[in-house]
């Protein structure tokens, strides 16, 4: 069973440069999330997907961009990173949007942005 | 604003009993989520809260009181590996969670 999942686990970026990390998920669920990470925060939701073929902006959008072609697939595109931007990144889906179920979690990309 | 608190860290014996207090202010509430996160990994869904009283999960229980804006999640027979972080999120009116920063419980012999 793989769920969700996260790729890269790991990145170093040069400043300025474009950067995607991808999520993919198995389990058939209509909506998905990317989260950022930072310490003594708490997770800030970046973009959302409610269904496949609709992206919502979060928190904290600004810098990033989203798409959801399909239902499996939501990629998260850094256009030209900034230092700021160094965190580590959890992409999440739920069987429905604003349901009672639970979200379940990729295993992180950490990026740092140089 | 929208505001989750938990304590930033505490400290509890193996074999005791924990609890971790989350207050929150919302605009709304759609019920209350607690995750575990252990260092380096992703979070995991623990336990939901949307009506007042306790749910319990084994050696996992959590409470809610809405008109406190208040919950606990109450850890007994502490193991080792309950060693982690612990984050409280409630879904607001519009249905998005509003995330805690989490509090990090370590677990001593």
């Amino acid at each position: 069973i793989a769920g969700i999942t996260q790729a890269p686990t790991s990145q170093i970026l040069a400043a300025g440069r474009r950067m995607t990390l991808r999520c993919t998920q198995d389990m058939r669920h209509n909506a998905m999330y990317w989260y950022r990470q930072d310490l003594g925060l708490g997770l800030r939701l970046i973009h959302y997907s409610n269904t496949a073929g609709t992206t919502g902006k979060g928190e904290v959008p600004d810098g990033y961009s989203v798409s959801r072609a399909n239902t499996d697939d939501f990629p998260l595109t850094l256009a030209s990173a900034v230092p700021s931007q160094t965190s580590v990144y959890f992409c999440a889906s739920s069987e429905l949007a604003g349901g009672p179920g639970e979200l379940f979690f990729g295993e992180g990309s950490r990026l740092t942005v140089l | 604003g929208q505001n989750i608190d938990q304590p930033t860290e505490m400290t509890a014996t193996e074999g005791a009993i924990v609890q971790i207090n989350c207050t929150y202010q919302t605009s709304g509430f759609n019920g209350l989520f607690w995750y575990q996160q252990h260092a380096g990994e992703a979070p995991t869904f623990l336990s939901y809260n949307v009506l007042d009283g306790l749910e319990e999960k084994g050696r996992f229980s959590s409470f809610l009181s809405r008109s406190k804006g208040y919950s606990y999640l109450l850890l007994k027979e502490l193991q080792m590996k309950d060693s982690a972080s612990y984050l409280c999120a409630v879904r607001d009116s519009n249905y998005q969670l509003i995330w805690g920063a989490g509090t990090k419980l370590i677990i001593k012999p």
